[in-house]
């Protein structure tokens, strides 16, 4: 079945640096969505990306998406304390289902 | 975007007993699902709640283990049936809405088993 890896499990980045996570499915993907998890927090929607090659912008963060549809990113440019959580990028196939990595959790060193 | 309550927020079960869950949303919703997060863990899906049937499982779980309702589109219940302490997780229920793609959650239900 479909299988999504993410890596790194864990990063510790001083602010300011910049933080990279990657997402690499099995299958080729319909689209693949980015999630953010604060501590003792529930999964919240960041962004969803479709086409091959795709990439997409939020302030600090850029998306990608591989031109397979297999593997996507998420960079953030200058880290700050508030960018701490755990990135979940979920992907999905022909059945909609999101089916997610296991997760990159960002520690920010202030 | 969509507003999901889960009750209860928390509980400590005995071993053998049996926990329903229940997920409602503010707004009425085409899909819903339960997903698992083990302490540090990813997100695994267990089930997508079907209105008025059967829900879907996925590989590894079970209608006997984890039944599901969902009775009308905002309401879904999850029971983790015959507990044991491998069930010690948190409960998420995920809703997408009508002409969206994005998935909301709800705050969970953290599952204690001893």
């Amino acid at each position: 079945g479909q299988q999504v890896m993410q890596i790194p499990q864990y990063q510790h980045v001083q602010e300011g640096e910049d933080f990279t996570t990657y997402c690499n499915s099995s299958t080729t993907l319909s689209n693949i969505q980015w999630y953010k998890q604060r501590p003792g927090g529930h999964p919240v929607f960041l962004i969803q990306l479709v086409k091959s090659g795709e990439v997409k912008k939020q302030k600090r963060l850029t998306f990608q998406f591989g031109e397979a549809k297999k593997n996507s990113s998420l960079h953030i440019t200058a880290t700050q304390t508030t960018d701490v959580g755990t990135y979940f990028c979920g992907g999905s196939g022909n059945t909609g289902k999101l089916i997610f990595g296991q997760g990159t959790t960002l520690q920010v060193k202030p | 975007s969509a507003v999901i309550s889960q009750k209860p927020s928390r509980d400590i079960c005995q071993r053998g007993t049996s926990l329903t869950i229940q997920c409602q949303v503010d707004s009425q919703v085409t899909m819903m699902f339960w997903y698992r997060q083990q302490p540090g863990q990813s997100l695994t899906l267990i089930a997508t709640a079907n209105q008025g049937s059967e829900a879907t499982y996925e590989s590894g779980f079970v209608i006997d283990k984890f039944p599901i309702s969902r009775p009308n589109l905002t309401f879904s219940t999850l029971t983790v049936s015959n507990m044991s302490p491998e069930d010690s997780s948190i409960y998420l229920c995920s809703v997408r809405t009508r002409n969206a793609y994005e998935q909301y959650f709800g705050p969970g239900t953290r599952l204690t088993v001893t």
